[in-house]
């Protein structure tokens, strides 16, 4: 268990649809990114927040959007939904710790999204 | 273009028999080089992380090696349930992981 928790786990909706996937950072982790995995590619970064701020971003279409709230929880919300969106969605939260920019991930189990 | 490269793609291994898989980058300015197992339809799991040229990380059977364009990650008599799919993934001011290796070990 990674300390990342996502909800749901699992999600079926048709073309069209909007639907919002949550995360919950480790304790203490301030870092969230998200990240889409599809059959046919690899683990295509998304988008990253710091504290409620974003911080970086990746290959995310424009219909995909994403925030982090106070309490540090993340909703990656997915619009206008095609066949083509259905993947796994993980969340990961970044280690805080030793002054560098860059920490381990620490993965939740991911979302599967499958549009019909 | 690429700039991680995992290789192979695939290892299909007989339990106990060693090898080792390759991830090469070809960026300038290495601020961290990450290792992953992922199982399938699982999240990532963090292995090592490794910083600077020359350092080496070990777990179990696991061994993960740094040079200044590549990584090592070397796994030492496979058991079956060291079968999974490996990732790196090289933070250079951005973030990119590689395809992966798949990795079965036969008994």
């Amino acid at each position: 268990d990674s300390g990342v928790t996502q909800t749901p786990k699992h999600l079926i909706t048709a073309t069209g649809q909007r639907v919002t996937l949550r995360c919950s950072p480790r304790s203490g982790d301030l870092s969230v990114y998200w990240y889409q995995q599809s059959l046919d590619q690899g683990l295509q970064f998304l988008i990253q927040y710091y504290n409620g701020e974003e911080r970086a971003k990746g290959n995310i279409l424009e219909r995909f959007s994403a925030q982090q709230f106070p309490d540090l929880h993340s909703e990656l919300n997915l619009s206008s939904l095609e066949l083509g969106d259905s993947a796994l969605y993980f969340c990961a939260s970044e280690a805080t710790s030793g002054g560098r920019t860059y920490n381990e991930q620490f993965f939740g189990p991911g979302t599967r999204l499958t549009v019909l | 273009e690429d700039q991680v490269t995992q290789s192979p793609e695939a290892l299909r291994l007989q339990e106990g028999e060693s090898s080792s898989l390759n991830c090469s980058y070809t960026v300038s300015g290495l601020r961290g080089l990450f290792w992953y197992r992922q199982d399938p339809g699982k999240g990532p799991e963090f292995l090592f992380t490794l910083y600077s040229a020359g350092e080496e990380k070990e777990k179990e059977r696991l061994k993960a090696t740094l040079t200044k364009k590549e990584s090592f990650l070397h796994i030492t008599a496979p058991k079956p349930e060291d079968s999974a799919t490996y990732l790196c993934a090289v933070c250079w001011g951005k973030l990119q992981f590689g395809a992966g290796t798949q990795v079965v070990v036969t008994p």
